[in-house]
């Protein structure tokens, strides 16, 4: 089945201990995107890709960034994660922009100690 | 500014109908999605609509008036699985879904 795969799907990270989140996925979607969501809030757009175009949110921390090395693959990398960046970080993907449906994988819950 | 609000909890009863309201303001208007996210799990896609009125798919409609900032999901035969937070995205001119915190629905027996 053609899916959004995230790994690992629990992450735990020492405070300052730099970590990496992936995601996949195999719907050939031009566009990728990663999200944070903190408990009993709205996911929080991180920043998105269209192909290689990399779209950076103007609120985004600088202690995030992100790859896409190819179509299928994406990462999130947090420099040196705080205890306000715990939380599920959600991949999503969508053929393209406008009006299409966004698929989200199954998230990768973040704990900082 | 962009906004999106929806109530933060609903309660409703197996078998019954609930509706779910979200109002929007948003940097322009390309569409609405609901999504359902059940506890600890990503959001999986419910429903968009673009134009005015109602989009009816099985057991779940949804419906839009933009002259109003204003859609709704409505759940019918409503059954235990339900139990889970919906929440309204509108897309704005940006391309970008802006997402509410979400109407936590519980279904009891």
């Amino acid at each position: 089945d053609a899916m959004v795969i995230q790994n690992p799907r629990y992450q735990v990270t020492q405070f300052g201990k730099p970590v990496t989140l992936s995601c996949s996925q195999t719907l050939n979607h031009n566009v990728m995107y990663w999200y944070q969501q903190k408990s009993s809030q709205a996911p929080k757009l991180l920043f998105h890709y269209y192909d290689k175009d990399f779209n950076n949110e103007a609120d985004t921390p600088d202690n995030f960034q992100s790859r896409r090395p190819n179509t299928s693959f994406c990462f999130l990398d947090i420099r040196s994660p705080g205890l306000g960046d715990a939380a599920m970080y959600l991949c999503a993907t969508s053929r393209d922009n406008r009006a299409d449906t966004q698929y989200f994988g199954p998230g990768t819950r973040l704990t900082v100690l | 500014g962009q906004n999106i609000d929806q109530p933060t909890e609903m309660t409703a009863t197996e078998g019954a109908i609930v509706q779910i309201n979200c109002t929007y303001q948003t940097s322009g208007f390309n569409g609405l999605f609901w999504y359902q996210q059940h506890a600890g799990e990503a959001p999986t896609f419910l429903s968009y609509n673009v134009l005015d009125g109602l989009e009816e798919k099985g057991r779940f409609s949804s419906f839009l008036s933009r002259s109003k900032g204003y859609s709704y999901l409505l759940l019918k035969e409503l059954q235990m699985k339900d139990s889970a937070s919906y929440l309204c995205a509108g897309e704005d001119n940006t391309d970008k879904l802006i997402f509410g915190t979400g109407t936590r629905l519980q279904v009891f027996p």
